[in-house]
């Protein structure tokens, strides 16, 4: 049972430099999230995708973009990465579409931008 | 706005007492309430989630909730703490009717188990 997978685990980045995260999940889930976590800060989203094809921002999209091409793969794309972007980066899904559903996480990159 | 916040940044228990973290949010409406756990290292688990019904929620690994919507609370318990307990953990709110409905988390707890 594999769930939810990252890549990679962990990175170091040069400012300037663009960073691809991976996600893919494997439960045929409809939505997708990512999520970056920082201390004191809890969880905030980034981007989301309800369905294959379509995504929309969350709290804090600056600086990242999504792409959601089929229902198993949700990309997270640093332009340009910038030291603010120093995080554990979190993609989760869900079943359904609604703030009630149960969130499935992945296990998370560690990203550092220097 | 919605919110949520968890007023303990880091609690120690011993092991075999007794737990309560707390959590207080702001929405305008009932809530969808999640307590989620994160191992170290891990990503976060659903402990327990509150829609509607009983206000005491039993979840996974021996723990429970309260909701209060008197004092806008959904406090997680648990009576006998194991080493094991010791991780972050993060009370959410399940939003409706805006933009998106999506989850919002708080700032979380840590847990630290002392034998």
């Amino acid at each position: 049972i594999a769930g939810i997978t990252q890549a990679p685990t962990s990175q170091i980045l040069a400012a300037g430099r663009r960073m691809t995260l991976r996600c893919t999940q494997d439960m045929r889930h409809n939505a997708m999230y990512w999520y970056r976590q920082d201390l004191g800060l809890g969880l905030r989203l980034i981007h989301y995708s309800n369905t294959a094809g379509t995504t929309g921002k969350g709290e804090v999209p600056d600086g990242y973009s999504v792409s959601r091409a089929n229902t198993d793969d949700f990309p997270l794309t640093l332009a340009s990465a910038v030291p603010s972007q120093t995080s554990v980066y979190f993609c989760a899904s869900s079943a359904g579409t609604s703030g009630g559903d149960e969130q499935f996480f992945g296990p998370g990159t560690r990203l550092t931008v220097l | 706005a919605q919110s949520v916040t968890q007023p303990d940044i880091h609690i120690t228990v011993s092991e075999g007492a007794s737990l309560e973290l707390r959590c207080n949010y702001s929405y305008g409406a009932t809530p969808y309430l999640f307590w989620y756990v994160q191992s170290p290292g891990q990503g976060l688990q659903l402990l327990l989630k509150y829609f509607s019904g009983d206000t005491l929620v039993q979840g996974i690994k021996g723990f429970e909730a309260e909701f209060k919507r008197s004092q806008s609370s959904f406090n997680l318990r648990k009576p006998s703490v194991h080493w094991s307990d010791a991780a972050e953990y993060f009370c959410a709110v399940g939003t409706m009717k805006t933009s998106y409905d999506k989850v919002i988390f708080g700032p979380g707890t840590s847990l630290s188990v002392i034998p």
